[in-house]
């Protein structure tokens, strides 16, 4: 069956610091993959998405980059984190074809 | 452009009482519609899924969705709430291929006893 990982679960990090993000998917190839953010009362945004290995695109203007360098990993990262990142983040994983995303635990970021 | 409102923030029901949660969406074609359910600090999870066929859909944990193209409504009900089903609710909206689904901004359901 399929399973997706994400961690850290919880991160606190001060403002100007790097961020690494990780995301993993198993059982499956080929998946679409997406990274979102939750701020408090205002729904999910979504950040970036994944079709490929190496394709990427952003649908907001922000401080924040992904990455796929491999077909099951998805990584988004901060070269340097403002206030304003702070959130819970959520990566997410699709087929090709139609069933609705499957959502991995989500990390919480804070940063101080 | 794709979008979904779910115009309660907020809503409080009684443990028993039944439940309703309303979603709508603009959609320039044949929308495919889910609704999924976040526990406090946790993932999304799948509670059920529209594609095509008959309008009302059964899914996990006792809820069912019906939808209606001619209101654009695609709204969550479930007959007899319990305590557990205390979270935040979505309503999302997303093309057949590419799956990059529309979120509406959640409806937090409070269980009193």
């Amino acid at each position: 069956s399929q399973t997706i990982h994400q961690w850290p679960a919880t991160l606190v990090q001060p403002v100007g610091s790097p961020l690494s993000l990780e995301c993993t998917v198993e059982g499956t190839s080929n998946p679409n993959l997406y990274w979102y953010r939750q701020a408090a009362g205002r729904g999910l945004q979504l950040l970036f998405y994944s079709v490929g290995i190496g394709q990427i695109s952003s649908e907001v203007p922000q401080n924040l980059s992904a990455s796929r360098p491999q077909d099951r990993q998805f990584i988004l990262s901060s070269k340097k984190l403002l206030l304003s990142d702070s959130g819970f983040y959520l990566c997410a994983w699709s087929g090709r074809t139609v069933g609705g995303y499957t959502f991995g635990s989500g990390t919480r970021l804070t940063v101080v | 452009a794709q979008s979904v409102t779910q115009p309660d923030i907020h809503i409080t029901v009684s443990e028993g009482a039944s439940l309703e949660l309303r979603c709508n969406y603009s959609y320039g074609a044949t929308p495919y519609l889910f609704w999924y359910v976040q526990s406090p600090g946790q993932g999304l999870q799948l509670l059920l899924k529209y594609f095509s066929g008959d309008t009302l859909v059964q899914g996990i944990k006792g809820f069912e969705a019906e939808f209606k193209r001619s209101q654009s409504s695609f709204n969550l009900r479930k007959p007899s709430v319990h305590w557990s089903d205390a979270a935040e609710y979505f309503c999302a909206v997303g093309p057949p291929y590419g799956n990059k689904l529309v979120f509406g901004a959640g409806t937090i359901l409070r269980v009193k006893s």
